[in-house]
């Protein structure tokens, strides 16, 4: 199974609005609303940031939104903030029934 | 409070093995399947492997198949991870994560580090 696509790295001001992609196949981002989203700084272990493609775990700001489209997700971060800087992990459940990561994103702000 | 803890990492020689633990506490461990996910330092997620609530559910990468096995013991609320035939491409980061549903994972331990060299 091959890792998702994502963009290496992605950049904004404060304030502004960035958007990450998540490109995936028919076997996996195609075919399931199972997508989700983690955020990750350097030494600690992930976060559940968005998951079901757009759904919210408690406590995560609804400045992160996701959507899907096709065999592309996207994870939108509005209101761009210094604690938003980070490396962002998008992954989809498999027609295999694995999971499968994305290549990650670095954030900057 | 949700807390997982790995733990059982550390240096073993090429074709070794090692059994990783993680005990999890604050929710009811016996009701959530659980997973593996490791990390090469400084690089991308990779899942490891999925177990259901009583065990009867498995699931490998393909990169693990044959060579680690998964396991729970509910009444000690511990995760497992036994690894043989260790690879140095196996060196990673291993986090214990709770499954939210379909293999998506809200709650992740701090990780264990396990490193494969002679």
């Amino acid at each position: 199974q091959s890792a998702l696509t994502q963009p290496a790295s992605v950049s904004g001001s404060p304030g502004q609005s960035i958007t990450i992609s998540c490109i995936g196949t028919s076997s996996d981002v195609g075919s399931y609303d199972y997508v989700s989203w983690y955020q990750q700084y350097p030494g600690k272990a992930p976060k559940l940031m968005i998951y079901d493609v757009s759904k919210w775990p408690s406590g995560v700001s609804n400045r992160f939104s996701g959507s899907k489209s096709g065999n592309t997700a996207s994870l939108t971060i509005s209101g761009l903030q210094a604690e938003d800087e980070g490396d962002y992990y998008c992954g989809s459940f498999t027609s295999r029934h694995t999971y499968v990561f994305g290549t990650g994103t670095r954030v900057t702000v | 409070e949700v807390q997982l803890v790995e733990s059982g990492g550390g240096l073993v020689q090429p074709g070794g093995s090692l059994r990783l633990s993680c005990v999890v506490s604050g929710f009811t461990f016996r009701s959530y399947w659980m997973h593996w996910v490791r990390q090469v330092p400084g690089k991308g997620l990779e899942w490891v492997s999925r177990i259901n609530t009583e065990g009867g559910s498995i699931i490998y990468a393909d990169s693990v198949k044959g060579r680690f096995t998964i396991s729970r013991d509910n009444a000690k609320n511990t995760l497992y991870l036994q690894m043989n035939s260790l690879r140095a491409e196996d060196t990673a980061i291993y986090y214990c994560a709770r499954d939210i549903n379909y293999n998506q994972a809200d709650q992740w331990g701090q990780g264990t580090l396990v490193t494969v060299s002679s």
